[in-house]
């Protein structure tokens, strides 16, 4: 069974400042892993997915990630936070199937 | 070119009353898919569809139907509803029914049951 822990449910950050969001998952076989960012009423969107090759993934707007098999995470990233990043962000995993399970969310907030 | 379209984008209804909630795409995809949004729980799927004709139950399908008449639509039916039905609803779709295809979401539904 897969399953994706989100570590804090809400992230603060400056403007300019770094973005960090925590992903840890449990899976029984190599997990296919994404980020999709939700802005306000709106829909997911992908932000960008780890299926096989180089674990460092760069996404849109200006995120990216890096799978680590030994620490079972996919923590995302962002050098400079900008007031645009406002938004909920959800990691997910895929196994053998096509059904994604997904992380309880969290929401990041930019103070100007 | 739309993406998916949802329908509608909010409804209040009484605890008992059937709710049809519509997603159509225009993008061609295969698979769909119907999930609902809960503060703190994240997205959990309700059911999905590889293919028009087929359906499957997903995480959480109790109260919940749907049919896949055609590639383009897919419809989700409470039959009675109740409160704890109250949540976003969100459609998606993904070209091919596979582990690493992207899914597509729809703006999403915002369902109150009183």
């Amino acid at each position: 069974a897969q399953s994706v822990t989100q570590l804090g449910s809400h992230v603060s950050v400056s403007e300019g400042a770094l973005v960090l969001l925590r992903c840890n998952y449990s899976s029984s076989v190599p997990p296919y892993l994404f980020w999709y960012v939700q802005y306000p009423n709106q829909g997911l969107q992908l932000l960008l997915k780890y299926t096989t090759g180089a674990t460092l993934v760069k996404g849109i707007n200006g995120f990216e990630a890096e799978f680590k098999k030994s620490e079972t995470s996919f923590h995302l990233t962002k050098p400079s936070a900008h007031m645009s990043d406002a938004a909920e962000y959800f990691c997910a995993v895929s196994e053998d199937d096509y059904k994604l399970s997904f992380g309880a969310g969290t929401t990041v907030t930019v103070r100007a | 070119i739309a993406g998916i379209t949802q329908a509608p984008t909010s409804q209040i209804l009484a605890a008992g009353r059937r709710m049809t909630l519509r997603c159509t795409q225009d993008m061609r995809h295969n698979a769909m898919y119907w999930y609902r949004q809960d503060l703190g729980l994240g997205l959990r799927l309700i059911h999905y569809s590889n293919t028009a004709g087929t359906t499957g139950k997903g995480e959480v399908p109790d109260g919940y139907s749907v049919s896949r008449a055609n590639t383009d639509d897919f419809p989700l039916t409470l039959a009675s509803a109740v409160p704890s039905q109250t949540s976003v609803y969100f459609c998606a779709s993904s070209d091919l029914p596979g582990p690493t295809d992207t899914q597509y979401f729809g703006p999403g539904t915002r369902l109150t049951v009183l």
